[in-house]
């Protein structure tokens, strides 16, 4: 089965300085690779995700590179501001299959310094 | 447009009681999934139904846990004889159909307190 891993588990950075969350899959047939945003005492939801045929996705000051090859995928959060703040979970499925169960990450708690 | 609805958003339970937990999938979702979240820990897979149907329940403790999700209602998250190490957030999420062509929406989860 599909196994995530994720680094760092804390991540500190000064307001307006970028953060970069690194994920590796070890499944070659995962397809979809999405990150979830959890601030506290919410559910998570989805700010961005790529499929494996994209290497570079953005959105505003999010974006999201794949490395297939290397089985990494990294989110990358530019102009970081305090509402930045939260816990950040990769996901790594197989979007082709009729289902395929969503293992996560164990999470990166990012804290942007005012 | 109402997202995924989970009540109650806070549990209080003694040891050996039961909790319910019930789940409302967004409009036009068939699909529902259940996943544990530990203090100070990621999301843990639990279960994924269908409407009347378990699909996979490979990450549900074999014991006290059950779940389902009938034709008419939510679906319901049911531990029984609840003890200490079952506190935690419990999310649910829902997609329009299996998770191979659609992405989770979660909900808010509920936390559930073991005393």
């Amino acid at each position: 089965g599909e196994n995530v891993e994720q680094h760092p588990s804390t991540l500190s950075v000064q307001e307006g300085d970028s953060a970069v969350i690194k994920c590796t899959y070890s499944d070659s047939a995962s397809n979809y690779f999405p990150w979830y945003k959890q601030e506290l005492g919410k559910g998570p939801q989805l700010i961005i995700d790529i499929r494996s045929n994209v290497g570079e996705k953005k959105d505003q000051r999010i974006a999201v590179t794949l490395n297939k090859t290397a089985k990494h995928f990294s989110l990358h959060i530019t102009e970081t501001q305090p509402e930045d703040s939260a816990v950040y979970f990769c996901a790594a499925y197989n979007a082709k299959t009729s289902y395929d169960k969503v293992i996560f990450g164990p999470g990166t708690s990012l804290s942007v310094i005012p | 447009n109402a997202g995924v609805m989970q009540n109650p958003r806070h549990l209080v339970r003694r040891r050996g009681q039961e909790a319910r937990l019930r789940c409302s999938p967004m409009k036009g979702h068939s699909h529902v999934y259940w996943y544990r979240q530990l203090p100070e820990e990621g999301l843990k897979f639990m279960v994924y139904l269908q409407k009347e149907n378990i699909i996979d329940e490979s990450g549900m403790p074999k014991e006290r846990f059950s779940a389902e999700f009938p034709k008419e209602g939510p679906s319901i998250l049911r531990i029984q004889q609840v003890v200490r190490g079952d506190s935690a957030a419990y999310f649910c999420a829902s997609s329009r159909g299996a998770t191979g062509a659609n992405v989770l929406t979660f909900g808010a989860g509920s936390r559930l307190t073991v005393l």
